[in-house]
């Protein structure tokens, strides 16, 4: 069975500090997202990482992808508030199918 | 906004009964995706739709069943209600179901089972 596991589960960081969030998995697979979502709201795509070795970046954001380890990183730079959210790394496991196995998340706060 | 649309956002109802969750996807989006998230299960994908055929599906509970219509809009349906089924339930939709494509989710409705 395909197991995502995120660490930390839970992040507090101070405002201008710098941070990675790592997503392992089980199976091989070349096809990882990143999703956020705030308190209560609905999931927001980050990013949609397609091949060993894709790095995306959006702002203080940026998002890797090595296949041949299973691991995916999102490297938060320089944080402020708004980046507090329960982050989300998704697998495919078959990399044919949109079937995303989702990992435990990783819930963000960032403090002044 | 995502331009995926979810009916209705709220549903309280008891053991036993059964419910019919909607869900409208982003227009031109042909492929419609169901997903289950609750505290100790976290985020769960139940089934997959493209263009009104079933075309992968996870851990859905023979009590649940989906279908997605002719103009693309899709249903959920949960029949005899646990309590263990009280849970967020987004729908989400892409372009072509094809891999690789981003899933763009809906606010959810919540549904608590009492």
């Amino acid at each position: 069975e395909l197991k995502v596991e995120q660490n930390p589960l839970f992040l507090s960081m101070q405002e201008g500090k710098n941070y990675t969030i790592y997503c392992n998995y089980s199976t091989t697979s070349d096809r990882l997202y990143w999703y956020r979502q705030d308190p209560g709201k609905s999931l927001e795509s980050l990013f949609v990482l397609l091949s060993n070795g894709a790095v995306k970046q959006e702002g203080r954001l940026m998002a890797s992808l090595d296949t041949k380890a299973r691991l995916s990183t999102l490297h938060i730079t320089a944080a402020v508030h708004d980046l507090s959210a329960t982050y989300f790394c998704a697998v495919d496991p078959l990399g044919n199918t949109d079937k995303l196995i989702f990992g435990t998340g990783t819930r963000l706060q960032v403090f002044p | 906004d995502s331009g995926v649309t979810q009916t209705p956002k709220h549903l309280i109802t008891a053991t036993g009964q059964r419910v019919t969750l909607r869900c409208s996807p982003r227009s031109g989006d042909l492929s419609v995706y169901w997903y289950q998230q609750s505290l100790d299960q976290g985020l769960q994908f139940l089934i997959q739709y493209y263009n009104g055929e079933e075309r992968a599906k996870g851990n859905i509970l023979e009590r649940f069943s989906a279908q997605q219509f002719p103009d693309l809009h899709s249903e959920l349906n949960l029949s005899s209600l646990e309590l263990g089924d009280s849970a967020l339930y987004f729908c989400a939709s892409s372009t072509s179901g094809g891999s690789g494509e981003t899933q763009y989710f809906g606010p959810g409705t919540r549904l608590l089972v009492l």
